[in-house]
């Protein structure tokens, strides 16, 4: 079945550093999806990419969706303490309309 | 953006209880909600599709006869644990698909003991 992996799992870093997630399926995706979860907190939406190549910038963060649609990625310029929490990708297959999360990275920023 | 609502939020039962966790759609329809569990630490795992007036699609390796699932109308999903266990403890997560977003409860947190 569709697997999708993150790398790194963890990563802690110093306010003002910069961070990037790596999100990667073993399948072709129709689109993809990055979340948001706090510590004790629900999964909030952050973006959903669905182009080949796509990029789109929300304030600090950008997201980039792969050419070959099966891999994206998450950087986050000069990071704040209100970015901590773990960062899910999540994609959909092509056909269907399930979401399979991806194994997440957790996100550390200390003051 | 649209909200989710999930109950209870939280809820401690004794092993061979069964809990009913239910996910509403509040502001919208939802033809089609999501079941998912996550472990400490861990992703969410996909546990079951929820459509409304028909049978749920598990993921393999998901008891259907042990996780129940009702999509009784647009805007009310059940999840039943028959006969938990302390295994079951998890937290439960529902969510709901308006358009190409999928908007998630706030999660319900069952401790079996």
């Amino acid at each position: 079945g569709q697997q999708v992996m993150q790398i790194p799992q963890y990563q802690h870093v110093q306010e003002g550093e910069d961070f990037t997630t790596y999100c990667n399926s073993s399948t072709t995706l129709s689109n993809i999806q990055w979340y948001k979860q706090r510590p004790g907190g629900h999964p909030v939406f952050l973006i959903q990419l669905v182009k080949s190549g796509e990029v789109k910038k929300q304030k600090r963060l950008t997201f980039q969706f792969g050419e070959a649609k099966k891999n994206s990625s998450l950087h986050i310029t000069a990071t704040q303490t209100t970015d901590v929490g773990t960062y899910f990708c999540a994609g959909e297959g092509t056909g269907f309309q399930k979401l399979v999360f991806g194994t997440g990275t957790r996100l550390l920023v200390s003051p | 953006g649209a909200v989710v609502s999930q109950h209870p939020s939280r809820v401690i039962c004794k092993s061979g209880t069964s809990v009913k966790i239910e996910c509403r759609s509040l502001d919208f329809q939802a033809t089609t909600m999501f079941w998912y569990r996550q472990f400490p630490k861990k992703s969410l795992m996909l546990m079951a599709t929820s459509n409304e007036g028909s049978k749920a699609t598990y993921e393999q390796g998901v008891e259907k006869d042990k996780f129940l699932i009702n999509h009784a109308s647009l805007t009310l999903s059940t999840l039943t644990v028959t006969s938990a266990h302390p295994e079951d403890s998890s937290f439960y997560i529902c969510s709901a698909r308006a358009g190409h977003e999928q908007y998630f409860g706030p999660g319900t947190r069952l401790t079996v003991t």
